[in-house]
């Protein structure tokens, strides 16, 4: 098993410019987050899936799209990238249901925009 | 909503000897997860070690163990022996058992443990 891989491992984009951050995750969990990570604020919730076909935001959504079109993939787009979105960015997968099914991490995208 | 406090920005500690990190959280729910995760500067999140509230028996994962006091509503990692290895930031992090809110961890800012030879 890959886990959960995330591509490209670092972008610089400029402002304006829009981009898709990739996310997949072949074990076949139903649950899938987007996370940012900014220095002194830990890590924060951007949107979530719970399925396929079924995204609900997060804390930070704004200027943020994401969709779900099969289980496995989980892409998040940047509409109109701003240096405010600069940032690591993380996305995370987890079995469904309660219980303590563990949160598993991708390596993180590392964004600047200019 | 729920929060996760973590006081400590930065910590040392002495190879070979033992550290503590705080953690406090607040939480209306009596049924919930609590876990450390661990990043290196390599950036990947690694679970260190979970605790479910509903048991009394603080977590121990080898070097790594918890002290949990549900009503204190407080989670401290303590590291004991500390490796080189073991410098990274640590991340405490809480999500409820079920329900609404169990999609998604809810973070502290995290504490920056240099470990000195």
């Amino acid at each position: 098993n890959a886990g959960v891989t995330q591509t490209p491992k670092f972008q610089v984009l400029k402002t304006g410019q829009s981009m898709t951050l990739q996310c997949a995750q072949d074990m076949n969990h139903e649950y899938m987050s987007w996370y940012r990570q900014d220095p002194g604020m830990g890590l924060r919730l951007i949107h979530y899936s719970v399925g396929a076909g079924i995204t609900d935001q997060g804390e930070v959504p704004n200027g943020y799209n994401v969709s779900r079109s099969t289980t496995e993939d989980f892409p998040l787009r940047l509409l109109s990238a701003a240096p405010s979105q600069t940032s690591v960015y993380f996305c995370a997968s987890r079995p469904s249901g309660g219980g303590g099914g563990e949160q598993f991490f991708g390596p993180g995208t590392r964004l600047t925009v200019l | 909503a729920q929060t996760v406090t973590q006081s400590q920005p930065e910590m040392s500690v002495q190879e070979a000897e033992t550290v503590t990190l705080s953690c406090t959280y607040d939480t209306s729910e009596s049924d919930y997860y609590l876990f450390w995760y661990k990043q290196p500067p390599s950036r990947q999140m690694i679970l260190v070690i979970r605790q479910e509230a509903y048991k009394q028996q603080n977590a121990t994962e080898n070097r790594f163990s918890v002290n949990f006091q549900k009503a204190a509503k407080s989670f401290s990692l303590k590291i004991s022996d500390s490796q080189l290895g073991d410098a990274a930031m640590y991340f405490c992090a809480y999500r409820p058992y079920s329900g609404a809110g169990s999609y998604q961890l809810t973070f502290g800012k995290g504490t920056k443990l240099s470990v000195i030879p």
